[in-house]
């Protein structure tokens, strides 16, 4: 079965307001992880990585957080703005070479 | 520069037909990486490429089944179709081999097998 997963499959939040998004993996040995961007009619949209070295990093009013001791990622959005509405997932490989293994994604509404 | 580019959009095939799907990596990505995509199953990998070679391989029958060209440039192939099939397939291109570079979709070719 996957490894990576969603805590929530929707998730609204009034525009302005911090959006964080959750993430459980089970494999301990993971070392890199990606979030995306899904938006209707379109390919996911490559938005933040970080590697397991690191437990928080952050780009243009996104965050990610990494806590290896629980195995849990999270994605946060500051001032959510309805462009922001998507379809979110992340992304773990598992080890090595081997490829990218996505969560269901969390569906994002903002709400103006 | 250029994003990934899928070829086409949009396909209607019938059961027991067979399909030719492209994909053009951004310039300078050796691997290109497939994907399917359903409501109930998610992202599913497919198959990689590097340098002509596939390197992973995901647990597809083996009607799937791609190729890579000198050029970085990839098609997959899907024979005698089943509806289960329906789906939307998406390439990705990467710098490097494997998952331990980001991934970069292009929006995917919508298959409907009717």
């Amino acid at each position: 079965g996957e490894s990576v997963g969603l805590h929530l499959p929707t998730l609204s939040v009034q525009e302005g307001d911090n959006s964080i998004i959750n993430c459980a993996y089970s494999n301990s040995a993971s070392d890199y992880f990606i979030w995306y961007k899904q938006e209707s009619g379109k390919g996911p949209q490559f938005i933040i990585d970080i590697r397991s070295n690191m437990d928080k990093r952050q780009g243009q009013r996104v965050t990610v957080l990494l806590n290896k001791t629980v195995k849990h990622l999270s994605l946060q959005i500051a001032a959510t703005q309805p462009g922001d509405s998507a379809v979110y997932f992340c992304a773990e490989n598992l080890s090595g070479n081997t490829p990218l293994v996505f969560g269901k994604g969390t569906r994002l509404s903002v709400i103006a | 520069k250029a994003g990934v580019t899928q070829t086409p959009r949009y396909l209607i095939k019938t059961r027991g037909q067979q399909v030719t799907l492209s994909c053009s990596p951004i310039s300078g990505h050796r691997s290109v990486s497939w994907y399917q995509q359903t409501p109930g199953q998610g992202l599913q990998f497919l198959f990689e490429y590097f340098s002509e070679t596939q390197r992973n391989k995901g647990n597809f029958p083996g009607r799937f089944s791609g190729r890579q060209f000198s050029n970085s440039r990839s098609e997959m192939n899907v024979s005698t179709l089943e509806l289960g099939d329906s789906a939307l397939y998406l390439c990705a291109s990467s710098e490097g081999q494997g998952g331990n570079s980001p991934l970069h979709f292009g929006n995917g070719t919508r298959l409907t097998v009717t």
